[in-house]
């Protein structure tokens, strides 16, 4: 069975920086593009960024590219987000997805439960 | 890359049948057949009812069903049941290779 369990959300002031985490199991990661989507308390959805299976394809969405940074390491079946300069609207629960489109486009097939970054002072 | 417009909430009654619109542009929803659909109930992560415009993963029921003409993809619930009642998001793939969600709908059983 798919799992991916986020970590690493915590209280954070503005200007901080912070990674995340994300646990897969039960799946070859390395076949696999994975995804970060966060959600703003009581707001919509909102792709973050994407990273091929290899590492070789990054995106971000306008609103991170240039703070935050996605990785991976398929040897040890995790996702990384690191977040820098982070700001209050920042502030979200951050999905990890995986990505079940084999080539171009995506489906996010399988999500991870959460993990809560507040960005306050 | 602004995101796809969909109602805020919509409701039906037991039985009926509802439509969620999902609008976009040519450099999205008018682009590509890699519209999806999820179900967010609240507290819970979200959960993949429709791929591909139309397509259904297993273990969704066949009641949810998709469908696209031109920028605007819509998701239509037929026999609604309690149980659909939750916020739905559509997403769409775009030319710049990223991804863009639509503001959600709230769907309410009366």
């Amino acid at each position: 069975e798919v799992h991916l369990v986020e970590s690493g959300g915590v209280l954070v002031e503005p200007g901080g920086s912070l990674r995340l985490s994300c646990a897969a199991s039960g799946f070859t990661l390395s076949s696999y593009s994975m995804n970060w989507v966060r959600q703003a308390p009581g707001k919509g959805l909102e792709w973050v960024s994407s990273i091929s299976a290899d590492s070789n394809y990054r995106l971000y969405a306008d609103s991170v590219k240039g703070r935050f940074t996605i990785s991976r390491d398929n040897a040890k079946n995790s996702l990384y987000l690191q977040m820098n300069s982070l700001r209050v609207d920042d502030t979200a629960v951050y999905y990890c997805a995986r990505d079940g489109q084999p080539k171009e486009g995506r489906i996010f097939d399988y999500w991870g439960q959460g993990t809560l970054v507040t960005v306050s002072s | 890359q602004s995101a796809l417009t969909q109602p805020a909430s919509v409701s039906g009654s037991p039985g009926q049948s509802i439509t969620i619109s999902c609008t976009g542009t040519s450099s999205d929803v008018g682009s590509y057949k890699y519209v999806s659909w999820y179900q967010q109930h609240p507290g819970k992560a979200p959960k993949l009812m429709i791929y591909n415009v139309s397509s259904r993963p297993s273990g969704v029921s066949d009641r949810f069903s998709g469908s696209k003409s031109g920028n605007t993809a819509s998701l239509t619930i037929s026999g609604l049941q309690a149980e659909d009642e939750a916020d739905y998001y559509c997403t769409s793939y775009t030319t710049s290779k990223t991804q863009v969600f639509g503001g959600g709908t709230k769907l309410t059983v009366l």
